[in-house]
């Protein structure tokens, strides 16, 4: 059974470009979750999607950021006009969905965005 | 919304000495608090999680305690190994149809060989 995929692991990226972070979640799994990590620092949230919804994009900034996890294929999270500020681990998450229990979310092995 | 205080914020014991790490929460709703470890360059990886049904729980030389009226729950490490060295972060969420975790800010624990 894989684990959580995201592709690509290492990405560069020059001022103004565009970055597009892709998340497979788990096998069986629908909800998706994006953190970001700057160095040295926590896990922040960003957003929490399910298939074809964003449910909570409380944490992701209002411009350049943008997510979708459509009905095929996977999440992706998008960075327009990067900014060395943007440089940081994103993480995804996934967990599957019981209306009443407590569901563990699986980590991706992240992708190291750099932008330069 | 959730907030979650976590401390030390660095952690450096003798190997064989036992760690404790710390947290707060503001949420009185929350009732899933879940422990992550993360190593150097790694992903973070589930290591405990309590429920609030239960004060403690422990696996192997890791163990969990929850005090809901205080809102404290704490990560202890006994026998501590080298391997044990890494970042834990704990977190606490609410049950239900939208599990949002909130994070805190991470303990970097050393074992000194």
């Amino acid at each position: 059974n894989a684990g959580v995929m995201q592709n690509p692991r290492h990405l560069v990226r020059r001022r103004g470009q565009e970055a597009r972070l892709r998340c497979s979640p788990m096998k069986g799994h629908s909800h998706v979750y994006w953190y970001r990590q700057l160095p040295e620092e926590g896990l922040k949230f960003m957003v929490y999607l399910q298939k074809e919804n964003i449910i909570d994009e409380s944490g992701m900034p209002k411009e350049r950021f943008s997510a979708e996890f459509p009905k095929e294929g996977p999440s992706i999270l998008r960075i327009q006009q990067v900014v060395r500020g943007d440089s940081a681990a994103y993480f995804c998450a996934s967990s599957g969905m019981t209306g009443s229990s407590y569901n563990e979310q699986f980590f991706g092995p992240g992708t190291r965005l750099t932008v330069l | 919304g959730e907030n979650v205080e976590q401390h030390p914020s660095t952690l450096s014991v003798q190997e064989g000495d036992s760690a404790v790490i710390k947290c707060t929460y503001s949420d009185s709703a929350s009732n899933y608090f879940p422990w992550y470890k993360q190593e150097l360059g790694k992903r973070p990886q589930l290591i405990i999680d309590i429920r609030s049904n239960v004060g403690e729980k422990k696996d192997q030389r890791i163990a969990v305690t929850l005090n809901k009226t205080a809102k404290h729950f704490s990560l202890h490490i006994t026998e501590t190994q080298p391997e044990d060295s890494a970042v834990y972060f704990c977190a606490a969420s609410s049950r239900g149809g939208y599990q949002k975790v909130t994070f805190g800010t991470g303990t970097k624990l050393q074992v000194i060989p």
